[in-house]
């Protein structure tokens, strides 16, 4: 179990361009999540995989945003026409639901920093 | 709808000194609630949860945290602070069909002084 990984660590970019980020679960976890915290607030769900489904979105993620998880693995979101308003930390967490709803657990990554200049 | 609101962006305590970390939540649903914990540069750790039966729960590292559906609360305790437990902690509540989908609240920092 090496956790949940993400890269980059820190993005720094313009604002305008795009940007991808790519989350790898935890091994055999069918279940994916992006978050998004800006400074002083807590992580904010943008969106859920189970397995290659997206099976929840919120109205957060603006047209810009897109994720993707094509092979029910590793995920990416894409952000395009970057805004400043995007800078934030980009979370991803990862888990394996067990028969009971609630049994399921978290992990989380490091995130992705997110700075548009 | 879900939230939840914590009270006290910061709270400072002496090594040794009791740790109250406030969350009051808002649920349509009969709530699930849970504690994180986020150190510097590291990912979100899970401390505790209440899911169904006793209301009173205890996590790592010697955290503890009572819901009381009365009071719409479940605050965060720990009789001794020690020098480790200085971070971010971040109260969330979930619908429960799927616990993953959680609201946060804005945190509390916990600072502890020698």
């Amino acid at each position: 179990d090496t956790g949940v990984s993400q890269d980059p660590r820190h993005k720094i970019t313009k604002r305008g361009q795009n940007v991808t980020f790519r989350c790898d679960p935890i091994s055999e976890h069918n279940r994916l999540y992006w978050y998004r915290q800006t400074l002083g607030q807590g992580p904010e769900f943008l969106t859920y995989f189970q397995n290659e489904a997206q099976l929840e979105k919120s109205r957060l993620l603006s047209d810009r945003f897109s994720a993707e998880r094509p092979k029910g693995s590793f995920s990416t979101l894409e952000i395009q026409r970057t805004e400043q308003g995007d800078s934030a930390m980009y979370l991803c967490a990862s888990s394996l639901p067990g028969r009971a709803d609630n049994n399921e657990k978290l992990f989380f990554g490091s995130g992705t920093q997110l700075s548009v200049l | 709808a879900q939230s939840v609101t914590q009270l006290g962006s910061h709270v400072s305590v002496s090594e040794g000194a009791l740790v109250l970390l406030r969350c009051n939540y808002s649920s349509s649903v009969p709530p699930y609630l849970f504690w994180y914990v986020q150190y510097p540069n590291q990912g979100l750790q899970l401390l505790l949860k209440y899911t169904t039966g006793a209301t009173l729960v205890k996590g790592i590292n010697g955290f503890e945290a009572e819901f009381k559906k009365s009071e719409t609360s479940f605050h965060l305790t720990k009789p001794s602070a020690h020098m480790s437990d200085a971070a971010e902690y971040f109260c969330a509540v979930s619908r429960g069909s799927t616990l993953g989908r959680l609201y946060f609240g804005r945190g509390t920092q916990l600072t502890v002084w020698p």
